[in-house]
């Protein structure tokens, strides 16, 4: 079984751009998380798509938005880019919401100059 | 607000010795806990949940509710132990959080 596939791996983007990350679950998982790793602050949580929708959000700007295909895949977006967003990028899925269980992604490297 | 905290970011054993990982946490409800690790140039995976008390890899983990304590431990570290351990808790809105991490080295 493929296990989450992010994309891309890595991207460089300048204060203002935005930036759009991908991220295809396990088959058969219909949950998607993401979260923003970062030396200072660790995994912090961003939100959880189930069934399309969003089930779960974290403490971030309305900057950070995302989405859910029926396919199960994710989207996540930051729009006007700051330097603080340099961070590792996680997308995890589990089988349902909530789960405790998640399967992570090798993550999107984003450096914001 | 649920806080998980992992007090020491670096810890040394040498090969044979015993490992403790330690996590505290806040939370007021009834508190559902896990331990991630990432092995090097692996992904982050699941270790082990309080609620399985179970033992993978010779870890175990015990919840004390009364110290608010759910700390890692192998009698008899191996250098395939060397990695990054992630404490994490479960809220009542199911959204999973993380500690900071350990960064466990053995030594051969």
């Amino acid at each position: 079984k493929a296990g989450v596939t992010q994309t891309p791996r890595y991207l460089i983007k300048t204060r203002g751009q935005q930036v759009t990350l991908s991220c295809s679950p396990i088959s058969g998982h219909r949950s998607v998380s993401w979260y923003q790793q970062t030396p200072g602050q660790g995994l912090q949580f961003l939100f959880e798509y189930f069934s399309e929708t969003q089930r779960n959000k974290g403490n971030f700007p309305g900057r950070f938005s995302g989405r859910q295909f029926s396919n199960s895949r994710s989207e996540m977006n930051v729009s006007t880019l700051e330097l603080g967003d340099s961070a590792l990028y996680l997308c995890a899925s589990s089988l349902q919401q909530g789960a405790g269980e998640l399967f992570f992604g090798e993550g999107s490297r984003l450096t914001v100059l | 607000a649920q806080r998980v905290t992992q007090p020491e970011k670096l810890l040394s054993v040498f090969k044979g010795a015993p490992v403790e990982l330690k996590c505290n946490y806040s939370y007021s409800g009834s508190p559902e806990l896990f331990w991630y690790v990432q092995y090097s140039r692996q992904r982050l995976q699941l270790l082990l949940r309080h609620i399985s008390r179970e033992s993978i890899k010779g870890f175990t983990a015990d919840l004390n509710k009364g110290e608010t304590s759910f700390h890692l431990k192998k009698p008899f570290a191996q250098e395939e132990d060397s990695a990054m351990y992630y404490c994490a808790l479960k809220d009542g809105n199911n959204r999973l959080a993380f500690g900071k991490g350990n960064q466990v080295v053995v030594i051969p």
